[in-house]
């Protein structure tokens, strides 16, 4: 089974902090996928990033960078320099190995992050 | 390249009635998800199709729920029978298959409500 835990149910930071947020996984698969997506109030799902099970560099995007660490079966995600339109849901997923569990992605329940201005 | 896209985007019910969503992939998509998703919680997987092959169920998709992709192109869902607890968001995403991590691509939903 296959499971994510998002701890954060909710966060607020004040505009141009730093957040993190945080991702536990759990999987037997020896090869997996981690994705995070961003949920806006309009609700629609916006893909952000992928990672690879067998590729544990971390990465930055502009204001967003991402901690992937196998030891800990953690991936992170950080907003540096939070700013109004961040505001959301984050979602962290799993995508298991096709052969063991299947195409769906498993989701975490999510953290509502509030950036006040 | 439109996005998935889904009708109806907020659909208002009685419970027993029946209900029909539509999605439709990002074009050249060859695998379609349907996923649920409540109130305060991330979203569930109902069902996936390859083309027009229906590869896996999950046990929340119960017998008053039914999924087609007729000709591999858009999809439906139907619910009979409706009940409150099928209040939800109902998410379909696409992805192509022949991208090996196969990142999927969210429509934004049909909400529904069961009175």
């Amino acid at each position: 089974a296959q499971k994510v835990t998002q701890a954060q149910t909710e966060i607020s930071v004040v505009e141009k902090e730093d957040v993190t947020l945080d991702c536990v996984y759990e999987t037997r698969d020896t090869t997996y996928y981690l994705f995070w997506y961003k949920q806006p109030p309009s609700g629609e799902l916006v893909f952000l990033i992928r990672r690879n099970s067998f590729d544990e560099q971390n990465e930055i995007s502009g204001r967003y960078s991402w901690n992937f660490q196998k030891s800990t079966s953690s991936f992170n995600f950080t907003i540096t320099a939070s700013q109004v339109v961040d505001s959301a849901v984050y979602f962290c997923a799993l995508r298991g190995q096709e052969e063991t569990s299947g195409s769906r992605l498993t989701f975490g329940e999510g953290t509502q992050l509030t950036v006040n201005p | 390249d439109t996005g998935v896209s889904q009708d109806p985007r907020h659909k208002i019910t009685k419970r027993g009635q029946n209900v029909t969503f539509r999605c439709d992939p990002i074009s050249e998509h060859n695998r379609l998800y349907w996923y649920r998703q409540t109130l305060g919680q991330g979203p569930e997987f109902l069902t996936y199709f390859q083309n027009e092959a229906q590869l896996e169920k999950s046990r929340l998709l119960s017998d008053r729920f039914s999924a087609e992709r007729p000709k591999g192109s858009f999809s439906t869902l139907e619910i009979q029978r409706t009940e409150q607890g099928d209040s939800a968001m109902y998410l379909c995403a696409s992805s192509d298959k022949l991208v090996e991590f196969g990142e999927q691509f969210f429509g934004p939903g049909t909400r529904l409500t069961v009175l």
